[in-house]
């Protein structure tokens, strides 16, 4: 398997534009997590699915944030109007089901800048 | 809500001496507590996890303790070596499903 895959590995904006990023899990997980890292907050969860389905998605900064997983191999996580305070390097994981392994296997993540 | 806090923020130790790092949890249901290192400019990976039936396990010259009493938990590297440098994170989780990370720890090796 490849790995968790994400793209686009870095991102330049400006403020005010849509931003999608997107998340291919490793075959076979069911469980899929999006993480936000800066200096200042460390790894932030935003939200997790477990079976495709949002379990808590209490991490998600705001409105303007949102995350889906419309099947087991994909998930976008969207930021529309973006602001130059979500600029920061954001990583998808997956797991396997609770109760196995717990290991998160993260993706080489997205860097997204927001002018 | 869950919290994680893990101290401390940077940490620097000569080549060769030992190294700790120690994180508290406040979600008493927490059952799952990994450990995972972060390169620069590279993704996290997972170095060690103890379950909250353990109370300490050793990976050579990694080892975790957990006090679950007091809702703490300690990596602890021996023998550090110049590759041991990068970022630190401890987790806990609840039946390993929801996952939180505390701020993170950067070590630094001095030659």
């Amino acid at each position: 398997d490849a790995g968790v895959i994400q793209s686009p590995r870095h991102e330049v904006t400006e403020m005010g534009q849509e931003v999608t990023l997107r998340c291919k899990p490793i075959s076979g997980h069911n469980s899929l997590f999006w993480y936000r890292q800066t200096m200042m907050r460390g790894l932030e969860l935003l939200i997790y699915f477990n079976n495709n389905v949002p379990i808590d998605d209490s991490g998600m900064p705001e409105d303007r944030f949102s995350a889906k997983m419309p099947n087991a191999s994909f998930s976008t996580l969207k930021i529309q109007p973006s602001e130059p305070r979500d600029s920061a390097v954001y990583f998808c994981a997956s797991k396997g089901l609770a109760g196995e392994s717990g290991e998160l296997f993260f993706g080489e993540g997205s860097r997204l800048t927001v002018l | 809500g869950e919290n994680v806090e893990q101290h401390p923020s940077t940490l620097s130790v000569q080549e060769g001496d030992s190294a700790v790092i120690k994180c508290t949890y406040s979600d008493s249901a927490s059952n799952y507590f990994p450990w995972y290192k972060q390169e620069l400019g590279k993704r996290p990976q997972l170095i060690i996890d103890i379950r909250s039936n353990v109370g300490e396990k050793k990976d050579q010259r990694i080892a975790v303790t957990l006090n679950k009493t007091a809702k703490h938990f300690s990596l602890h590297i021996t023998e550090t070596q110049p590759e041991d440098s990068a970022v630190y994170f401890c987790a806990a989780s609840y039946r390993a499903s929801k996952i939180i990370f505390g701020s993170g720890t950067r070590l630094s090796i001095r030659p």
